[in-house]
């Protein structure tokens, strides 16, 4: 089973500024099967990339993401508000299919 | 497209409960349906899926206590839980795809307590 790895665990930021946070694959991971989600209290995660890179419909193109083998970043240009969040990577099309989750980076306001 | 949850609660160690996935704008039998849980506090933890073609999987922790199944005929799909653990408490979400979840139920809260 593959195992990611997020950092930092969690990242404090204040609204305008840049957010960089990782993904570590245990092995190589095909960067077509690697998803970011976003997760607030209460809620369900929102799909935010998918194949390392593409934003899923609707998200803003502050968002991006990159990456490959075992390395695979997501960063927000400049944060809002609304972006504090936690949010996960996941990596699938291995065993078993739905894959792994990484344990989550909690951006919070500074 | 909508999938709405039901189900869950609490049960004792060892007992069973089974959670439902109401899917609306699709059809559960084309699909690939998927359950997802999150421990209190922690993070996301892929539990099961379907394929349309039938075809089942489970997370080792899982296999042989938990069931994914589907009723096409009431376009729903369901997680039945056996020989629950205290471990196995968590928040219970569904989702449709077998990666790249855009569409999640609101989650249902299971708690295994004696």
């Amino acid at each position: 089973e593959i195992v990611l790895t997020q950092s930092p665990g969690t990242l404090s930021l204040s609204p305008g500024e840049r957010a960089t946070l990782s993904c570590r694959a245990s092995q190589s991971v095909n960067s077509v099967y690697l998803a970011w989600y976003q997760q607030k209290p209460d809620q369900p995660p929102r799909l935010l990339i998918y194949g390392a890179s593409s934003r899923a419909t609707g998200i803003p193109d502050r968002f991006s993401a990159s990456g490959s083998g075992t390395d695979f970043t997501l960063t927000i240009s400049r944060l809002e508000p609304e972006d504090f969040a936690v949010y996960y990577c996941q990596q699938y099309g291995g065993s078993p299919p739905g894959g792994t989750f990484g344990q989550g980076t909690k951006l919070e306001i500074k | 497209v909508q999938l709405e949850q039901s189900g869950g609660g609490l049960v004792q160690p060892g007992g069973s409960l089974r959670l439902s996935c109401a899917a609306s704008g699709f059809a559960v039998s084309e699909n690939f349906l998927t359950w997802v849980r999150q421990a209190p506090g922690k993070g996301l933890e892929w539990v099961s899926v379907i394929y349309p073609d039938g075809k089942t999987y489970y997370a080792d922790s899982m296999e042989g206590r938990f069931t994914i199944s589907r009723d096409n005929s009431k376009n729903t799909f369901y997680l039945q839980m056996n020989s629950l653990r205290v471990e196995d408490t968590a928040v219970y979400f569904c989702a449709r795809g077998l990666s790249n979840y855009i569409y999640w139920g609101q989650g249902t809260l299971v708690t295994v307590s004696s």
